[in-house]
């Protein structure tokens, strides 16, 4: 198994301000991935975020209101940019070790935007 | 493109009773299917998996077999504790290495 840290766990935070979320794990990885979970409402993929390369969004994203940094195999962090009530969400750093196809899950970080 | 269906709920069962949660696939190739569990105010576990056809996944006294012919992994538990209230999702992962969730279905057991 993988142990995967998000800071900070939650934060409640003001309209049109940004939030960047931090996601530390505990060995070397090349793929990981950013989900958004909305209140109620199942996972759905933000980007993919490879070392060396840029972050790969899904349909609904874009790179200005949700950069990507991934400096290392071993950390990542995503910025919810000018928020809005909408954006209150969980945001869960996942990552897919080669060795196994077994996904796993940081602990999330529980986003609420007054 | 890949898709997950499950059952909707909530599911409210008595303890001891027999659960069955249904979740379908739609993919290309031959996904890996798994049972994520997300137990009140905690983060998402894998439950169990399986990643070819007929195998079956177990944990917990969880089962679920990968059936190709109906494109099916049906989650079941013999006998359920109040302790397994959770929302659990079903998900695939494909060629593109992207895990993709069914919409979850929470399970309330009563004792």
């Amino acid at each position: 198994s993988a142990v995967i840290s998000q800071k900070p766990s939650r934060d409640i935070c003001q309209r049109g301000t940004s939030l960047t979320i931090q996601c530390q794990v505990d060995s070397q990885v090349t793929m990981m991935f950013w989900y958004r979970q909305q209140p109620g409402q199942s996972l759905t993929l933000i980007a993919t975020a490879n070392q060396g390369s840029e972050a790969t969004y899904e349909s609904g994203f874009v790179i200005d209101k949700f950069p990507i940094s991934r400096p290392n195999l071993t950390f990542s962090t995503l910025t919810v940019s000018n928020m809005s009530p909408e954006d209150s969400s969980i945001y869960l750093c996942s990552l897919a070790p080669r060795t196994t196809d077994t996904q796993y899950f940081g602990p999330g970080t529980r986003l609420t935007v007054l | 493109g890949n898709s997950v269906t499950q059952m909707e709920g909530p599911v409210t069962l008595s303890e001891e009773a027999f659960l069955t949660i249904n979740c379908t696939y739609t993919a290309t190739g031959y996904p890996s299917l798994f049972w994520y569990v997300q137990y009140p105010g905690e983060g998402l576990q894998l439950l169990l998996k399986a990643t070819k056809a007929d195998d079956k996944g177990s944990n917990k006294g969880f089962e679920a077999t990968y059936r190709k012919e109906t494109t099916s992994f049906h989650l079941e538990k013999g006998s359920v504790q109040v302790s397994d209230s959770a929302v659990y999702f079903c998900a695939l992962r494909g060629a593109t290495n992207k895990l993709i969730f069914g919409t979850g279905t929470l399970l309330a057991v009563q004792p």
